[in-house]
Formats: C-alpha cells, structure tokens, sequence
C-alpha cells in the first residue's frame, strides 16, 4: 500500500532552475523522508523532517513540512543534470514502518 | 565497505520455482526492511525485522513469500511457486545503530536491490 503521493509524476526542469515536488499522505505521521532512486538502483536518502519541525535545509535541498494539509514539498534550488532521478518521500506513523509514495521522475536537461 | 549488500543482483527463472534472496545489513543495525517495488511505482512494504523478531508483515504479502532473520544479522527472502506476477525489484533496507538505544535518525540504508523475473 501506499501512504504518500508525488506530485508531479514527472518534471522536465533545465539545468540552473528550481525544481519542486509535493507528497501528500493520509495519516498522522512521527516523521517524513525523501529519497533518491537513480534508475536501477538503491535508494538513498536525502532528508528527514520531524513532525514538530516545519522547513528543513540541506545544501541545496529544502523541505517542508505541512501536518494540517498532511503534505510535505522538496525544492532543489539550481539544479544540475546529475539530479535528474526519481525522488520518493516515506512517512513513518513512529512504528519505524516506512511507507514510500508513488514517486516524482525528475529529468534535468544540460 | 559496510553498506547493505544484497544477492544475488538478478535472479530469471521459471514460472513455479522457488527463489531465494539474501540480505547482509549493516552490521550495527538492528532493524531490517524488504520491499518489493515494479517498474514506474514507489518501494512497497513486505515486512521488516527488529534484530531476529519479524515485528510485521504485509497483508498484500501471499503464503509464498518468507523472511527470516536467524541470529538478527543477514535476511533471507524466500518465494516459493514463483508466479509471472512476482517479477519486480526487491530492495532490502537497514536502519537505527544499534548504541542508539529507542532513538535514532530513522535514515534507511538501501541496497542495490534483487531483480527477479519470473519467465
């Protein structure tokens, strides 16, 4: 089952523009992640936000944490072509459960 | 290298076969993950294992599937009478250092995954 949704399910960006994607869940949740998948392999993780927290910052990563829409944003500001990736985020209700979403294709052009 | 390795990478076989995967966490882990995920959709849940206890399985798993985690290190994913259905990805994932007592980052450290394709 899954518990998130992407938004968009693909995003074609430029390189040196912004690139935003958008999970929507349905339950109360202990935290959310996002994740990172190259076609073909593992996934790595790229963030985690907690339930009290509201914005978070990695390099040139920020995500947000909306608990009363039950959504959270991804932004990768100045986008290369090695980001180009799917992007998944994963909650856990704080069962250590995780719960993966349907995902963002992310292709930035050169 | 201390990642999670799984094997093998791609396993063909016939449809009815049975298949077998394993799983070697990191070794300071103490909580395992499978998933199975297909082309164009997200990792879906199966079960996962806090040291050898399997704490939950998916209901979406059949009576085919079996994980088993022995002495709370490596994992085995055992699918019996493979069907065309089962062909998928099958990534397993660690996390929480052990030290850490109830806490940690929660992080997910994924392998490469078992490719599987059930001909």
């Amino acid at each position: 089952s899954q518990q998130g949704e992407e938004d968009p399910q693909a995003l074609s960006i430029q390189e040196g523009e912004n690139a935003t994607m958008n999970c929507s869940y349905k339950t109360s949740i202990n935290n959310l992640q996002w994740y990172r998948q190259n076609s073909g392999r593992g996934l790595v993780h790229l963030i985690l936000i907690r339930s009290n927290e509201r914005e978070k910052h990695s390099g040139r990563l920020r995500v947000t944490l909306d608990t009363s829409k039950k959504s959270s944003s991804l932004l990768i500001t100045a986008s290369r072509a090695a980001d180009t990736a799917s992007y998944f985020c994963a909650t856990d209700r704080g069962t250590y459960k995780y719960i993966f979403g349907t995902g963002t294709r992310l292709k930035v052009l050169a | 290298d201390t990642g999670v390795s799984q094997d093998p990478r791609h396993k063909i076989t016939k449809r009815g076969q049975n298949v077998t995967f394993r799983c070697d966490p990191i070794s300071e882990h103490n909580r395992l993950y499978w998933y199975r995920q297909t082309l164009g959709q997200g990792p879906e849940f199966l079960t996962y294992f806090q040291n050898e206890a399997q704490l939950e399985k998916s209901r979406l798993l059949s009576d085919r599937f079996s994980a088993e985690r022995p002495k709370g290190s490596f994992s085995t994913l055992e699918i019996q009478r493979t069907e065309q259905g089962d062909s998928a990805m099958y990534l397993c994932a660690s996390s929480q250092p052990r030290t850490s007592g109830i806490l940690g980052t929660g992080e997910l450290f994924f392998g490469e995954g078992s490719r599987l394709t059930v001909l």
